[in-house]
């Protein structure tokens, strides 16, 4: 059974603290992964695809890398307009169309 | 461009009324799909459709009904609602399929008593 996990379930930093969110997953032939910010009260919004181990995508303070088994999303000098949920999803193989989400990581960065 | 319209944004409704919450883009998108999100549980697809007059179960399908009449609207149907329903419910689409990214709605919170 296709499975995404995401570790810590919420992490507390201080502004300018810099740490990592993981995204394990376990999918037989992965055809991307997806990272998603989700504000209190909103719908999840897209920040990176990643397709292929050792690729790297960066957006401002934002850098997601991706191995074979996981991805790791860095956050560099965090501020407190970081503060979000933070979603990883793969696409589901098997011949059907359904994306499996990770239950989060709960981001709070005080200032 | 409006991108994912979800509508209600809120609803109360009693155990065992029925109601449709409305989905539509304007994006042009084959793939749409619903979702609901539960605290400690995560986002969890309910059905999903590949195109006009395609549908397919997810996850969490039963008590939920859908259909795709036209490119641009996705509605979920709840038959006879009951409390373990008590979610927030999500709408997305994209392109063509999984592997793109999702636009998702701003949800609709609903609540059976």
């Amino acid at each position: 059974e296709d499975q995404v996990t995401q570790s810590p379930e919420a992490l507390r930093l201080q502004e300018g603290e810099s740490s990592s969110l993981n995204c394990s997953y376990t999918v037989s032939g992965l055809r991307g992964l997806f990272w998603y910010r989700q504000d209190p009260g909103k719908g999840p919004e897209f920040l990176f695809t990643l397709y292929s181990a050792g690729e790297e995508k960066e957006k401002e303070r934002l850098k997601a890398t991706l191995t074979k088994k996981e991805s790791f999303l860095h956050i560099t000098a965090p501020k407190p307009e970081d503060s979000a949920t933070y979603l990883c999803a793969v696409p589901s193989n098997g011949g059907s169309e359904k994306l499996v989400f990770g239950k989060g990581t709960k981001l709070t960065v005080n200032p | 461009n409006a991108g994912v319209t979800q509508t209600p944004k809120f609803q109360v409704l009693k155990t065992g009324q029925s109601m449709t919450l409305q989905c539509a883009q304007d994006m042009n998108h084959e793939y749409m799909s619903w979702y609901r999100q539960d605290p400690g549980m995560g986002l969890r697809l309910i059905h999903y459709s590949v195109g006009a007059g395609i549908t397919d179960q997810g996850e969490v399908p039963n008590g939920y009904n859908v259909s795709r009449s036209t490119t641009e609207d996705f509605p979920l149907r709840l038959l006879s609602a009951a409390p373990s329903q008590t979610s927030v419910y999500f709408c997305a689409s994209s392109e063509s399929g999984t592997d793109q990214p999702q636009h998702f709605g701003d949800g609709t919170r609903l609540s059976i008593l």
